[in-house]
């Protein structure tokens, strides 16, 4: 069964421009989370989605988007890349669609490692 | 709002020795609780997690109790292997309809042989 797909693995960019994240969940899974990881915030909620919707947001600025797909795939978008986008985004997805997804378990993908200079 | 605190890092074990990693929780309601694990390179996997009070989840020989009285969710193992370095994350989902996981910074555990 294949996991959680995040693509690209890896990426570079420079600052003011935008980037788009994808990210693919284990078939079957309706539920899609992202997170940013960083050294000094640690891991940080940006949004979830379930069934096309966006049920649930974090705090972060509105250049941070995303969106799912009929197949349940995720993007996320980030416009007017700034140095302190550099991260490691992580996707992870429940089979879930309920409001108890998270007590099943999220599974996360390996990420993708934005680097922005 | 809701937050966690783990022990800070990094923790360094011989093999066989004996972990604990505290972790303790701030939320309103009856959250349910979580230990993830990263290692070098890859996405948080799912070590264990306790969905109510007194709850004890475990796997791989890892466990945690949920106690409420004290607001914590150690995470321990008796006999560490070299396998199990890596960074533990514990979390917190809020109840009732949420699904934002709330992390704690992680810590770091080196075992050596």
């Amino acid at each position: 069964k294949a996991g959680v797909t995040q693509t690209p693995r890896y990426l570079i960019k420079t600052r003011g421009q935008q980037v788009t994240l994808s990210c693919s969940p284990i078939s079957g899974h309706r539920s899609v989370s992202w997170y940013q990881q960083t050294p000094g915030q640690g891991l940080q909620f940006l949004f979830e989605y379930f069934s096309e919707t966006q049920r649930n947001k974090g705090n972060f600025p509105g250049r941070f988007s995303g969106r799912q797909f009929s197949n349940s795939r995720s993007e996320m978008n980030v416009s007017t890349l700034e140095l302190g986008d550099s991260a490691l985004y992580l996707c992870a997805s429940s089979p879930r669609g309920d409001n108890r997804a998270s007590n099943y378990g999220y599974t996360f993908g390996s990420g993708t490692r934005l680097t922005v200079v | 709002g809701n937050s966690v605190t783990q022990m800070e890092g990094p923790v360094t074990l011989s093999e066989e020795a004996f972990l604990t990693i505290n972790c303790t929780y701030t939320a309103t309601g009856y959250p349910s609780l979580f230990w993830y694990v990263q290692y070098p390179g890859e996405g948080l996997q799912l070590l264990l997690k306790a969905t109510k009070a007194d709850d004890k989840g475990s796997n791989k020989g890892f466990e945690a109790t949920y106690r409420k009285e004290t607001t914590s969710f150690h995470l321990e193992k008796g006999s560490v292997q070299v396998s199990d370095s890596a960074v533990y994350f514990c979390a917190l989902s809020e109840q009732g309809g949420s699904e934002k996981l709330v992390f704690g910074k992680g810590t770091k555990l080196t075992v050596n042989p």
